[in-house]
């Protein structure tokens, strides 16, 4: 079936500076994705979500990019922080209840 | 709110054996359900629940029963373990469906070790 793929497994940046996750899709009938942060020892937990109808969305130090044409998800951490070292994961769902789970990037902040 | 519980923390079994992961959430929701998580692999759906008395299977359903006799509780069902199923399980809670903007809580997982 399809899935959805992380570009980088592992991400390593300086405090302060901005963090960029990727994620690529293979299904064109997705039409809505979500962002997940999980640290160690813990269940996965919702950061930001998008439907294909949007191509920017924005909360808090945080934002989503998608890009349809080349099925391509961006996560822009801004101000990157210590709290922000985690495994994030996106994940995709093309009208169904089954949601399918990137693999994971790991995201280090170094002091 | 306790929100979603799981227990337990961490269980070895042998394979052959059965063994019942518990999950319970506090938040009434209706929808629940289970994932596994492998190395290098995203999270795979096992069975979901779209509320009391109502289950169905995920992508990898083999293995594992569920039932969900109260809005409560959700509990995964090994019947024989196998190696195959060691793994890091998650139980998730949800208002409404995913597709709805419906944002998942998920509980703290099992760790399952199956020798």
């Amino acid at each position: 079936g399809e899935s959805v793929g992380l570009h980088l497994p592992t991400l390593s940046v300086q405090e302060g500076d901005n963090s960029i996750i990727n994620c690529a899709y293979s299904n064109s009938a997705s039409d809505y994705f979500i962002w997940y942060k999980q640290e160690s020892g813990k269940g996965p937990q919702f950061i930001i979500d998008i439907r294909s109808n949007m191509d920017k969305r924005q909360g808090q130090r945080v934002t989503v990019l998608l890009n349809k044409t080349v099925k391509h998800l961006s996560l822009q951490i801004a101000a990157t922080q210590p709290g922000d070292s985690a495994v994030y994961f996106c994940a995709e769902t093309a009208g169904s209840y089954q949601l399918t789970f990137g693999k994971g990037t790991k995201l280090s902040v170094i002091p | 709110n306790a929100g979603v519980t799981q227990t337990p923390k961490f269980q070895v079994l042998k394979t052959g054996q059965s063994m019942t992961l518990q999950c319970a959430q506090d938040m009434n929701h209706e929808y629940m359900s289970w994932y596994r998580q492998d190395p290098g692999m995203g999270l795979r759906l096992i069975h979901y629940s779209v509320g009391a008395g109502i289950t169905d299977q995920g992508e990898v359903p083999n293995g594992y029963n569920v039932s969900r006799s109260t809005t409560e509780d959700f509990p995964l069902r090994l019947l024989s373990a196998a190696p195959s199923q060691t793994s890091v399980y998650f139980c998730a809670s949800s208002v409404g469906l995913a597709v709805s903007g419906e944002t998942q809580y998920f509980g703290p997982g099992t760790r399952l070790l199956v020798l």
